[in-house]
């Protein structure tokens, strides 16, 4: 079946501006997560998303960054005002009871 | 401390090398664990996932030593393909899933 899709793959914008993330999750996983991977790092977990549970967000770096679930399906990472340290990999994973992650291709961020 | 620690390398081996890579982590009640391979620019992909003392898949062998708290992966006759970053993710029952930072693998011919 169809795997973690996310869009865009790529995007470029200007400092100062507002960007939304897409995740579409494998269908029928209850879960998932955000992370961000800045160059030659590691991934830095950022919120996850468990069926109608609270999200953990205990990994939000600032109050500029939300993401959302509806319908306990797509996702939306939205990053306000971005900046420069910003710029990085942004990937999202999905997962049910019974499996590990599985990551989407991720979308890479540059801040200008 | 951090929550799950890797030596991030990286280890530079021949063809055909043995290699082995430690994970250590901080939560004592860490169930599953789980090691990802992530090649450059790409997302990461499940390598192998470990729910009791060890796994073995073909080449790889991945370890766990709960009393230590820490996880090997072990690749025998380490192959060209084999170079890449290995990240390790334990998971216990909030399903928070904290990654290490990787350790890169340089297989050289």
């Amino acid at each position: 079946g169809a795997g973690v899709s996310q869009s865009p793959s790529n995007k470029v914008t200007e400092k100062g501006k507002d960007v939304e993330l897409r995740c579409d999750p494998i269908s029928g996983h209850t879960a998932l997560y955000w992370y961000r991977q800045s160059l030659g790092q590691g991934l830095e977990f950022l919120i996850y998303f468990q069926g109608n549970s609270a999200p953990d967000k205990s990994g939000l770096p600032s109050d500029r960054f939300s993401a959302e679930r509806t319908g306990g399906s797509v996702s939306t990472l939205t990053i306000q005002r971005t900046q420069q340290e910003d710029s990085a990999v942004y990937l999202c994973a999905s997962r049910d009871p019974n499996s590990p992650l599985h990551f989407g291709n991720g979308t890479r961020l540059t801040v200008t | 401390r951090k929550e799950v620690e890797q030596d991030p390398g990286p280890f530079n081996v021949p063809e055909g090398a043995t290699v082995a890579f430690n994970c250590t982590y901080s939560n004592s009640a860490s169930q599953s664990f789980f090691w990802y391979r992530q090649d450059c620019r790409k997302e990461p992909k499940l390598l192998m996932s470990v729910y009791s003392s060890g796994n073995e898949d073909g080449r790889f062998t991945a370890q766990l030593n709960r009393a230590s708290q820490y996880i090997s992966l072990l690749i025998r006759d380490s192959k060209l393909s084999d170079s890449a970053t290995y990240l390790c993710v334990p998971m216990d029952s909030s399903y928070k899933l904290i990654f290490g930072s990787g350790t890169r693998l340089l297989v050289r011919p």
